[in-house]
């Protein structure tokens, strides 16, 4: 079984100040992870993906997340926030072959001017 | 990335009467579709999964009589709430993926807010 462990459900940040929010998995299998964006009232948008290879994953809007297999995690940081990004943050974790997906409780980003 | 529709984005329905729900793939064939359901500021909990021209295999504590869905063909999937109540009251997602492509993630629809009264 997995699960997915988001230890912030809101992280309150200033404009233009860096950000990382925090993902933990346990899986007794080999996993794809994943980070997702919602808007208010919206689906789910894709930030990126890990896979396999690089730990170090780069996706749109800025973001970036670090997999590390030891700690079991996959946090996601961006340098420098915009107002823009303020939404809820999932993350996700599926077993290889990209099987049902196992989301954690989110994480909402609120950045303030 | 691939593009999967759901409609309608929001609906309001009096209590005891049904509703549907559309996910269709836009670009690609969807050998498996996924419904979820969101309660208000909590994670995406999966109703079920179906493949085409399949049952679908709903998880526990989904009561498959009330949330009905159909899978006939490789674009569309439909859940069909069948006599709501206030507490179905909820937001909807679909997400829908082509297993027979390798390396491809299953991508979301828009969501659709229920609302029973």
């Amino acid at each position: 079984a997995q699960s997915v462990t988001q230890l912030d459900s809101q992280v309150p940040v200033f404009e233009e100040a860096p950000v990382e929010l925090r993902c933990n998995y346990s899986s007794s299998v080999s996993v794809y992870l994943f980070w997702y964006v919602q808007y208010p009232n919206q689906g789910l948008q894709l930030l990126l993906k890990y896979l396999s290879g690089s730990t170090l994953v780069k996706g749109i809007n800025g973001f970036e997340a670090e997999f590390n297999k030891s700690q079991t995690s996959f946090h996601l940081r961006k340098p420098s926030v915009h107002i823009s990004d303020t939404a809820e943050y999932f993350c996700a974790v599926s077993g290889s072959g990209y099987s049902t997906l196992t989301f954690g409780k989110g994480t909402m980003l609120l950045v303030s001017p | 990335g691939a593009v999967v529709s759901q409609h309608p984005s929001r609906v309001i329905c009096k209590s005891g009467t049904s509703v549907k729900i559309e996910c269709r793939s836009l670009d690609f064939q969807a050998t498996t579709m996924f419904w979820y359901r969101q309660f208000p500021k909590k994670s995406l909990m999966l109703m079920a999964t179906s493949n085409e021209g399949s049952k679908a295999t709903y998880e526990q504590g989904v009561e498959k009589d009330k949330f009905l869905i159909n899978h006939a063909s490789l674009t569309l999937s439909t859940l069909t709430v069948t006599s709501a109540h206030p507490e179905d009251s909820s937001f909807y997602i679909c997400s829908a993926r082509d297993r027979r492509v390798s390396n491809t993630e299953a991508f979301f629809g828009q969501g659709t807010r229920l609302t029973v009264v």
